[in-house]
């Protein structure tokens, strides 16, 4: 079965500073690993995924195969990064439904 | 586009009363997802449809939920009798083929 887990509920840090929430799976497949973002009232929206290997409001995340994780990074973070992240997983490229994990409230101090 | 459409914004009900969600996919979306989000379990997948099929409702929690799509604009998330555990944002979600899931902007449910 598969599984998504983020082990942070709640995250915070400084303006500036670098953050990483974490995400680790569990499938015996090939994933495919997605971030989604949700900005205070507003729509649960796709940051990124995997396999665009592309950096999204200076955030990026490399899937390790090897330690089964998707954590999603930024350098320096900003006040407006707070916000609601969840990590999911699709079992490959027929995609189907999401797995989501249960979200990482992170919170940027100025 | 609007995006992916709900209604009722805001519900509030009373224990053993009926309530029916609604949601309008993106039109030319061939697929349909309803989650629950609280604060105890996160974002669940309740049930998804494709070409208004339904897929999987494996999360549907029990037989007091029920969802349908008699079309592929439109699609009812009801609960009869609803109970107060059943607070919650309700989300609906709609998708083209492998792309992007874009989400509704909910629908949040008291349950007194």
């Amino acid at each position: 079965a598969q599984r998504v887990t983020q082990p942070e509920k709640l995250l915070s840090v400084f303006k500036g500073a670098p953050v990483e929430l974490k995400c680790n799976y569990s499938y015996s497949g090939s994933p495919e690993l997605f971030w989604y973002v949700q900005y205070s009232r507003q729509r649960l929206q796709l940051l990124l995924r995997h396999i665009s290997r592309e950096s999204i409001k200076g955030f990026t995340a490399d899937l390790n195969k090897g330690e089964t994780s998707f954590h999603l990074k930024k350098p320096f973070a900003q006040e407006e990064d707070s916000a609601m992240y969840y990590c999911a997983l699709s079992r490959g490229s027929t995609l189907g439904r999401l797995y989501f994990g249960r979200g990482t409230q992170l919170t940027v101090w100025p | 586009d609007a995006g992916v459409i709900q209604s009722p914004r805001h519900e509030v009900t009373e224990m053993g009363q009926e309530v029916t969600l609604r949601c309008k996919p993106i039109s030319g979306h061939d697929y349909l997802f309803w989650y629950r989000q609280t604060m105890m379990r996160g974002l669940e997948l309740l049930i998804y449809f494709n070409n208004n099929v339904p897929i999987d409702d494996s999360g549907m929690p029990e037989d007091r939920f029920s969802a349908k799509m008699p079309n592929a604009s439109f699609s009812t998330l009801k609960i009869q009798p609803s109970e107060p555990r059943d607070s919650a944002v309700y989300f609906c979600a709609s998708r083209l083929l492998v792309y992007e899931q874009f989400f509704g902007p909910g629908t949040r449910l008291t349950v007194l």
